[in-house]
Protein backbone atom coordinates (compact mmCIF):
# COMPACT_ATOMS: atom_id res chain seq x y z
CA UNK A 1 0.00 0.00 0.00
CA UNK A 2 1.12 3.51 -0.01
CA UNK A 3 1.70 4.03 3.43
CA UNK A 4 1.83 2.11 6.87
CA UNK A 5 -1.76 1.09 7.58
CA UNK A 6 -3.00 0.05 11.38
CA UNK A 7 -6.13 -1.70 11.93
CA UNK A 8 -8.43 -1.29 14.05
CA UNK A 9 -7.98 2.96 14.66
CA UNK A 10 -9.75 2.17 18.18
CA UNK A 11 -10.34 -0.64 20.38
CA UNK A 12 -12.42 -1.23 24.06
CA UNK A 13 -11.34 -3.77 26.11
CA UNK A 14 -12.60 -4.58 29.30
CA UNK A 15 -9.60 -5.18 31.98
CA UNK A 16 -8.37 -8.61 31.63
CA UNK A 17 -9.54 -9.07 27.85
CA UNK A 18 -6.54 -9.41 25.07
CA UNK A 19 -6.16 -7.67 22.36
CA UNK A 20 -4.38 -7.62 19.18
CA UNK A 21 -3.76 -4.63 16.95
CA UNK A 22 -2.12 -4.98 13.32
CA UNK A 23 0.33 -3.38 11.11
CA UNK A 24 1.24 -3.52 7.82
CA UNK A 25 4.37 -1.86 6.66
CA UNK A 26 5.02 -0.01 3.45
CA UNK A 27 5.79 -2.87 0.89
CA UNK A 28 9.47 -3.65 1.03
CA UNK A 29 10.45 -1.87 4.02
CA UNK A 30 13.07 -3.67 6.36
CA UNK A 31 12.58 -3.06 9.69
CA UNK A 32 9.21 -2.55 11.49
CA UNK A 33 8.52 -0.03 15.28
CA UNK A 34 5.82 -0.05 17.24
CA UNK A 35 5.29 2.59 19.76
CA UNK A 36 3.48 3.84 22.60
CA UNK A 37 1.91 7.24 22.84
CA UNK A 38 0.68 8.55 26.50
CA UNK A 39 -1.96 11.27 25.94
CA UNK A 40 0.25 14.68 25.87
CA UNK A 41 3.52 12.38 25.93
CA UNK A 42 5.81 11.52 23.41
CA UNK A 43 6.42 8.17 21.40
CA UNK A 44 8.00 5.47 23.88
CA UNK A 45 9.84 2.84 22.01
CA UNK A 46 8.48 -0.79 22.11
CA UNK A 47 10.26 -3.57 19.81
CA UNK A 48 11.57 -3.58 16.60
CA UNK A 49 12.00 -5.43 13.69
CA UNK A 50 14.19 -6.33 10.92
CA UNK A 51 12.86 -8.25 8.49
CA UNK A 52 11.20 -11.52 10.88
CA UNK A 53 13.66 -11.32 13.43
CA UNK A 54 12.73 -8.98 16.38
CA UNK A 55 15.90 -7.50 17.44
CA UNK A 56 15.30 -5.28 19.68
CA UNK A 57 12.08 -5.72 22.97
CA UNK A 58 13.70 -3.82 25.59
CA UNK A 59 10.87 -1.72 25.55
CA UNK A 60 7.95 -3.67 26.25
CA UNK A 61 6.87 -2.53 29.60
CA UNK A 62 5.80 -6.34 30.48
CA UNK A 63 5.65 -10.20 29.69
CA UNK A 64 2.08 -9.28 28.67
CA UNK A 65 3.24 -7.61 25.87
CA UNK A 66 3.84 -9.90 22.54
CA UNK A 67 5.18 -8.59 19.24
CA UNK A 68 5.50 -10.63 15.90
CA UNK A 69 6.60 -10.47 12.35
CA UNK A 70 6.45 -14.16 11.10
CA UNK A 71 6.96 -13.15 7.43
CA UNK A 72 8.41 -10.11 7.34
CA UNK A 73 6.01 -7.77 6.50
CA UNK A 74 2.61 -7.71 8.43
CA UNK A 75 3.21 -7.25 12.30
CA UNK A 76 1.13 -8.01 15.39
CA UNK A 77 1.36 -6.66 18.82
CA UNK A 78 -0.69 -8.54 21.36
CA UNK A 79 -1.65 -7.34 24.94
CA UNK A 80 -2.69 -10.25 26.99
CA UNK A 81 -4.65 -9.39 30.20
CA UNK A 82 -5.18 -5.77 29.69
CA UNK A 83 -4.76 -2.98 32.51
CA UNK A 84 -6.28 0.32 32.51
CA UNK A 85 -2.17 1.53 32.45
CA UNK A 86 -2.08 -0.06 28.51
CA UNK A 87 -4.70 2.49 27.71
CA UNK A 88 -2.58 4.61 24.95
CA UNK A 89 -2.03 4.96 21.27
CA UNK A 90 0.18 2.50 19.95
CA UNK A 91 1.77 3.26 16.86
CA UNK A 92 4.05 1.48 14.30
CA UNK A 93 6.62 2.54 12.05
CA UNK A 94 8.21 1.20 8.93
CA UNK A 95 12.13 2.25 7.42
CA UNK A 96 13.50 1.81 4.02
CA UNK A 97 16.91 0.71 5.27
CA UNK A 98 18.28 -1.85 8.22
CA UNK A 99 20.00 1.24 9.52
CA UNK A 100 18.78 4.69 9.81
CA UNK A 101 16.42 7.15 7.90
CA UNK A 102 13.14 8.71 7.94
CA UNK A 103 10.51 6.76 9.61
CA UNK A 104 7.21 6.21 7.85
CA UNK A 105 3.91 6.12 10.98
CA UNK A 106 0.53 4.65 10.54
CA UNK A 107 -2.34 6.54 11.79
CA UNK A 108 -1.88 4.36 15.51
CA UNK A 109 -4.70 2.25 17.53
CA UNK A 110 -6.13 3.78 20.10
CA UNK A 111 -6.30 1.14 23.02
CA UNK A 112 -9.21 2.16 26.04
CA UNK A 113 -9.09 -0.59 28.75
CA UNK A 114 -12.44 -0.21 31.18
CA UNK B 1 12.33 6.72 29.35
CA UNK B 2 12.80 9.60 26.49
CA UNK B 3 15.94 10.22 25.62
CA UNK B 4 15.74 14.26 25.85
CA UNK B 5 13.71 16.90 26.76
CA UNK B 6 11.62 19.76 24.85
CA UNK B 7 10.98 23.18 25.07
CA UNK B 8 8.99 25.05 25.49
CA UNK B 9 5.96 22.24 26.26
CA UNK B 10 3.37 24.80 24.87
CA UNK B 11 3.96 27.97 22.35
CA UNK B 12 1.33 30.44 21.35
CA UNK B 13 1.98 32.70 18.79
CA UNK B 14 0.28 35.12 16.08
CA UNK B 15 0.22 34.25 12.33
CA UNK B 16 3.34 35.49 10.83
CA UNK B 17 5.32 35.28 13.44
CA UNK B 18 8.24 32.90 13.73
CA UNK B 19 8.38 29.85 16.15
CA UNK B 20 11.43 28.05 17.92
CA UNK B 21 11.39 24.77 19.92
CA UNK B 22 14.47 23.04 21.18
CA UNK B 23 15.86 20.13 22.05
CA UNK B 24 18.55 18.66 24.36
CA UNK B 25 19.08 15.01 24.14
CA UNK B 26 21.73 12.58 26.16
CA UNK B 27 23.80 10.12 24.49
CA UNK B 28 25.80 10.63 21.78
CA UNK B 29 24.15 9.95 18.03
CA UNK B 30 23.92 9.46 14.16
CA UNK B 31 21.22 11.73 13.36
CA UNK B 32 18.62 14.02 15.08
CA UNK B 33 14.60 14.22 13.25
CA UNK B 34 11.83 16.51 13.94
CA UNK B 35 8.75 14.86 13.27
CA UNK B 36 5.26 16.93 13.38
CA UNK B 37 1.48 14.98 15.06
CA UNK B 38 -1.64 16.28 14.41
CA UNK B 39 -4.19 16.02 16.64
CA UNK B 40 -5.12 12.35 16.58
CA UNK B 41 -2.80 11.19 13.93
CA UNK B 42 -0.16 9.80 12.98
CA UNK B 43 3.39 11.09 13.38
CA UNK B 44 5.20 12.73 10.03
CA UNK B 45 8.91 13.50 9.12
CA UNK B 46 10.04 16.82 8.60
CA UNK B 47 13.71 16.79 8.37
CA UNK B 48 16.84 15.03 9.51
CA UNK B 49 19.82 16.57 10.11
CA UNK B 50 23.23 14.54 10.50
CA UNK B 51 25.44 14.40 13.30
CA UNK B 52 28.31 15.90 11.07
CA UNK B 53 25.98 18.77 10.21
CA UNK B 54 25.31 22.17 12.06
CA UNK B 55 22.33 23.31 10.53
CA UNK B 56 20.20 22.09 7.38
CA UNK B 57 17.06 24.18 5.93
CA UNK B 58 13.87 22.81 4.30
CA UNK B 59 11.43 25.18 3.36
CA UNK B 60 10.29 27.24 6.19
CA UNK B 61 12.13 24.68 8.35
CA UNK B 62 15.45 26.01 9.68
CA UNK B 63 17.35 23.57 11.66
CA UNK B 64 20.51 22.96 13.96
CA UNK B 65 22.41 21.10 15.63
CA UNK B 66 25.28 21.63 18.29
CA UNK B 67 26.43 17.83 19.17
CA UNK B 68 29.00 20.07 22.05
CA UNK B 69 25.74 21.37 23.76
CA UNK B 70 23.81 18.04 22.75
CA UNK B 71 20.88 20.42 21.94
CA UNK B 72 18.94 21.33 18.30
CA UNK B 73 16.36 23.79 17.65
CA UNK B 74 13.75 24.27 15.15
CA UNK B 75 12.91 27.32 13.80
CA UNK B 76 9.63 27.79 11.69
CA UNK B 77 9.54 31.27 10.15
CA UNK B 78 6.42 33.33 8.59
CA UNK B 79 4.35 30.58 10.85
CA UNK B 80 0.95 29.55 9.65
CA UNK B 81 -2.10 28.96 11.18
CA UNK B 82 -1.66 25.17 9.59
CA UNK B 83 1.14 24.55 11.50
CA UNK B 84 -0.71 23.76 14.31
CA UNK B 85 0.28 20.57 15.64
CA UNK B 86 2.65 18.62 18.10
CA UNK B 87 6.13 18.77 17.45
CA UNK B 88 8.72 16.19 18.73
CA UNK B 89 12.67 15.48 18.45
CA UNK B 90 14.19 12.30 17.72
CA UNK B 91 17.70 10.61 18.31
CA UNK B 92 18.80 8.07 16.19
CA UNK B 93 22.01 6.23 17.98
CA UNK B 94 22.77 4.06 15.24
CA UNK B 95 20.66 1.28 16.66
CA UNK B 96 18.92 -0.06 13.77
CA UNK B 97 17.37 2.81 13.08
CA UNK B 98 15.30 2.88 16.66
CA UNK B 99 14.72 6.55 17.33
CA UNK B 100 14.00 8.23 20.73
CA UNK B 101 11.56 10.89 21.12
CA UNK B 102 11.50 14.01 23.26
CA UNK B 103 8.15 14.60 25.08
CA UNK B 104 7.22 17.21 22.51
CA UNK B 105 6.29 20.95 22.27
CA UNK B 106 2.59 21.88 21.38
CA UNK B 107 2.20 24.76 18.60
CA UNK B 108 -0.41 27.18 18.78
CA UNK B 109 -0.63 29.48 15.84
CA UNK B 110 -3.51 31.83 15.80
CA UNK B 111 -5.09 33.45 12.82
Amino acid sequence: GAGVSQSPRYKVAKRGQDVALRCDPISGHVSLFWYQQALGQGPEFLTYFQNEAQLDKSGLPSDRFFAERPEGSVSTLKIQRTQQEDSAVYLCASIASANTGELFFGEGSRLTVL
Amino acid sequence: SQQGEEDPQALSIQEGENATMNCSYKTSINNLQWYRQNSGRGLVHLILIRSNEREKHSGRLRVTLDTSKKSSSLLITASRAADTASYFCATDANQGGKLIFGQGTELSVKP
